[in-house]
């Protein structure tokens, strides 16, 4: 089974702090995304990733930046949290090799930024 | 980019019933897909329709899709009360996309 796992489930943090997110899959997908979720709005991507040292910003990718060094690891990062970014962040991934457009998501991360 | 629009955004039904979601898009897409998400976690993917398909079938779940409408529909048959949580359907927009859209979810709760 595919597994994608996320640092943490609850994060808070204070404004002003830098914020590492951190996203891991085991299924050699090609293919990673973060979104964030707020009520009323939805998921929004907000950086993805289609190969190594690759990052490509999605509709909100103000205030944040990505690395992913290692196929299987895309880290999300704020560079000085805000308390517009508390929020689900969301990670996930894919791959489009074996024909298959189905994303794979981890349990998320709800951060709060106080 | 442009969101799917669900409807309803929520539903309420009793343990039994059907349940129907719809969704709308504006774009060309050659696939639609449909996710869960159980409260606070993450989604899960549930089916996928291609553009040339007009019903899809898994399980309890079935699938329409009509592109000359640019809308599809979920149904869940003899719904249980873990089928409770948020649907959301996505796709594609645009030939060569990486980016999902994802509609904003149909909240549904199942009472035992």
């Amino acid at each position: 089974d595919v597994k994608v796992t996320q640092s943490s489930r609850y994060l808070v943090k204070r404004t002003g702090e830098k914020v590492f997110l951190e996203c891991v899959q085991d299924m050699d997908h090609e293919n990673m995304f973060w979104y964030r979720q707020d009520p009323g709005l939805g998921l929004r991507l907000i950086y993805f990733s289609y190969d190594v040292k690759m990052k490509e910003k999605g509709d909100i990718p103000e205030g944040y930046s990505v690395s992913r060094e290692k196929k299987e690891r895309f880290s999300l990062i704020l560079e000085s949290a805000s308390t517009n970014q508390t929020s689900m962040y969301l990670c996930a991934s894919s791959s489009w090799t074996s024909g298959s457009y189905e994303q794979y998501f981890g349990p998320g991360t709800r951060l709060t930024v106080t | 980019s442009q969101q799917g629009e669900e409807d309803p955004q929520a539903l309420s039904i009793q343990e039994g019933e059907n349940a129907t979601m719809n969704c709308s898009y504006k774009t060309s897409i050659n696939n639609l897909q449909w996710y869960r998400q159980n409260s606070g976690r993450g989604l899960v993917h549930l089916i996928l329709i291609r553009s040339n398909e007009r019903e899809k079938h898994s399980g309890r779940l079935r699938v329409t899709l009509d592109t000359s409408k640019k809308s599809s529909s979920l149904l869940i048959t003899a719904s249980r009360a873990a089928d409770t949580a948020s649907y959301f359907c996505a796709f594609y927009s645009g030939a060569g996309s990486y980016q999902l859209t994802f509609g904003k979810g149909t909240k549904l709760s199942v009472i035992p």
